[in-house]
């Protein structure tokens, strides 16, 4: 079944160090989305791509939606404490009219 | 506020017992959904609906139940067939699923069987 993988699954960094975590699909995605979600929280929107190897920047964090629309990227610039918790993507499933989500990878900043 | 409420945010329940949960959403979406997450893992769909008296079954619908009678409410119900009912469940709204909108979450239901 169509699958959409992450990595790595945790990630510990030095405040002030980037991360970068990778968002893998078996299949093609018309679209894809990527949540955050803090301890304790919920899962809570960021970005939407839509268009092959289409970048999309908020403040400190970039999005990258690869080419042949099966891939993409979250790089974080210079981590603060505040980007704590787990980043998710979520790409919409080829039949069913759902969204499947990759597993998460958890970042950690120490301070 | 526009948005999307669950209740009960915590809720114990005994082996053998049926719980439900609720959810509501404000936000005039047609399409709702439920999640079930587990410690360290991600998101997987219970079940989803796209309009008002229709749902479809997620990944891990056995042991669970719902309704779409309003277009405001969906509430699941933890049957006492589900094996292993003790996790985090997360409802959530969007536009419309052709259009793909965005998720918007309730802030979720804890369940622990004792």
């Amino acid at each position: 079944g169509q699958q959409v993988m992450q990595i790595p699954q945790y990630q510990h960094v030095q405040e002030g160090e980037d991360f970068t975590t990778y968002c893998n699909s078996s299949t093609t995605l018309s679209n894809i989305q990527w949540y955050k979600q803090r301890p304790g929280g919920h899962p809570v929107f960021l970005i939407q791509l839509v268009k092959s190897g289409e970048v999309k920047k908020q403040k400190r964090l970039t999005f990258q939606f690869g080419e042949a629309k099966k891939n993409s990227s979250l790089h974080i610039t210079a981590t603060q404490t505040t980007d704590v918790g787990t980043y998710f993507c979520a790409g919409p499933r080829n039949y069913g009219q759902n969204f499947v989500f990759g597993p998460g990878t958890r970042l950690s900043v120490l301070p | 506020d526009g948005g999307i409420t669950q209740s009960p945010k915590y809720l114990f329940r005994k082996e053998g017992q049926n719980v439900t949960l609720s959810c509501e959403q404000n936000l005039n979406h047609d399409a709702m959904y439920w999640y079930r997450q587990d410690p360290g893992q991600g998101l997987r769909l219970i079940y989803y609906s796209q309009i008002v008296n229709d749902f479809q079954k997620g990944d891990i619908a056995e042991g669970y139940s719902v309704s779409r009678e309003k277009k405001e409410s969906f509430p699941l119900t933890v049957t006492s067939a589900q094996k292993n009912p003790t996790a985090f469940y997360l409802c959530a709204s969007s536009t419309g699923l052709r259009s793909y909108g965005e998720l918007f979450f309730g802030e979720g239901s804890r369940l622990t069987v004792l």
